[in-house]
């Protein structure tokens, strides 16, 4: 069985940092890309970053560009995203997805149950 | 960046009803077009991954069509753990986007 447990959430004051955590089991890790989703108070989901099986290609969400980074430790299974400078606006729950296949163009297929980030400024 | 938007934003509709909701790319996306169904304090779910492709345990009353830029979600007969908000994602290019969500309720 799939699953994804994110952890690392909390409340943190506004230019503070937060480093989330995904651990993965179920699947064979290294072998699917994975992504941060996020979804802020009424709002709706918006997609925050993603990365490669191996790690070489990362991407961002225009609004979290140059302070967040995804990384990856596919020999203990987790995905990570460091969170610095963090503003009021990037409260929200976080979840990490796991993509439907390797390629280039995926769909998230399943999702952890997210951790709640509140940036109090 | 590509804009996905939903319509409507929201419906009510009965146990039984047919319920179809719409999602349109601001640029064509061929059928890089997924459907999530998310329910209060829930993950979201994929439902529907390359545009008309069920995903596994899905139900039939579930389906998507469309390419390019225009699609959508149909639910045959909707059923009482049906009512959730529903998002359009498009995997055409980073970054990935969601459509702004549509509320399904109940009437």
């Amino acid at each position: 069985e799939v699953q994804l447990v994110e952890s690392g959430g909390g409340l943190v004051q506004s230019g503070g940092s937060l480093r989330l955590s995904c651990a993965a089991s179920g699947f064979t890790f290294g072998n699917y890309g994975m992504n941060w989703v996020r979804r802020a108070p009424g709002k709706g989901l918006e997609w925050v970053s993603g990365i490669t099986t191996a790690g070489l290609n990362r991407d961002y969400a225009d609004s979290v560009q140059g302070r967040f980074t995804i990384s990856r430790d596919n020999s203990n299974n987790t995905l990570y995203l460091q969170m610095n400078s963090l503003r009021a606006e990037d409260t929200a729950i976080y979840y990490c997805a796991k993509a439907n296949d390797a390629s280039g163009k995926n769909f998230f297929d399943y999702w952890g149950q997210g951790t709640l980030v509140t940036v109090s400024s | 960046d590509i804009q996905m938007t939903q319509s409507p934003s929201s419906v009510s509709a009965s146990v039984g009803d047919r319920v179809t909701i719409t999602c349109r790319a601001s640029q064509g996306i061929r059928s890089w077009l997924a459907w999530y169904q998310q329910k209060p304090g829930k993950a979201p779910k994929l439902l529907i991954y390359a545009a008309s492709s069920l995903q596994s345990g899905v139900p039939s009353r579930f389906s998507g069509s469309g390419s390019g830029t225009d699609f959508t979600l149909t639910i045959s007969s909707l059923q009482p753990e049906d009512f959730a908000t529903y998002y359009c994602q498009q995997a055409n290019s980073f970054p990935r986007t969601f459509g702004q969500g549509t509320k399904v309720e109940i009437k």
